[in-house]
């Protein structure tokens, strides 16, 4: 089946660190993968995606690649920002299919 | 602006009621989901369509029933036979394209039983 595992939260952070998110996915066929990200109380907006190996996605100084030989899709991010303090879901999209099947999130907060 | 709403905000019900979540999207798109979220345990697709007047159950559809009578709208009901309707109830829409995969999704419905 397709499923995605994340990193267990929560993760805490100075301002100006670097970020690592782990995602690690099982597939069958070739998914779509993203990065979605909420800030509290809100929707989810897309932060990413890659669509084929070896693909990276990146936005606002965050950046993933897919790597189908490790089925991993981690986020990264080299100086966070306290307005980057959000919950942050890895999700993929089965080849073909219109279905997203998401992780369970992992919690980010950054401090001053 | 191009978007999805959804409303309202915040829902309050007592147990033994059904209740309706409104959502509208004008971006056109085809498709539109449901998903329920519960703290620590990510999204969880409650149902979907992929056209007008056909929907599909996910993987939480018991005790939700939605319609599809037009594009831009695709309500949710939460009946008196879901166990624990508790939860922050989102709604997405995409393009139906078959790859790449891009949802968008609506502010969030919190729905609290009393």
């Amino acid at each position: 089946g397709n499923s995605v595992t994340q990193m267990e939260g929560p993760v805490t952070l100075s301002e100006e660190a670097f970020l690592t998110i782990n995602c690690t996915y099982t597939a069958t066929g070739y998914p779509s993968l993203f990065w979605y990200v909420q800030y509290p109380g809100e929707g989810l907006q897309l932060l990413l995606k890659a669509t084929k190996a070896d693909d990276k996605g990146s936005n606002k100084g965050f950046e993933a690649t897919y790597r189908k030989e490790t089925t991993s899709f981690h986020l990264e991010k080299g100086s966070v920002q306290v307005s980057d303090s959000a919950v942050y879901f890895c999700a993929l999209s089965p080849g073909g299919s219109e279905k997203l099947v998401f992780g369970k999130g992992t919690k980010l907060t950054v401090n001053p | 602006d191009g978007g999805i709403t959804q409303s309202p905000k915040y829902l309050f019900r007592k147990e033994g009621q059904n209740v309706t979540l409104s959502c509208e999207q004008n971006l056109n798109h085809d498709a539109m989901y449901w998903y329920r979220q519960d703290p620590g345990q990510g999204l969880r697709l409650i149902y979907y369509s992929q056209i007008v007047n056909d929907f599909q159950k996910g993987d939480i559809a018991e005790g939700y029933s939605v319609s599809r009578e037009k594009k831009e709208s695709f309500p949710l009901t939460v009946t008196s036979a879901q166990k624990n309707p508790t939860a922050f109830y989102l709604c997405a829409s995409s393009m139906f394209s078959g790859v790449n995969n891009e949802q968008f999704f609506g502010p969030g419905t919190r729905l609290t039983v009393l």
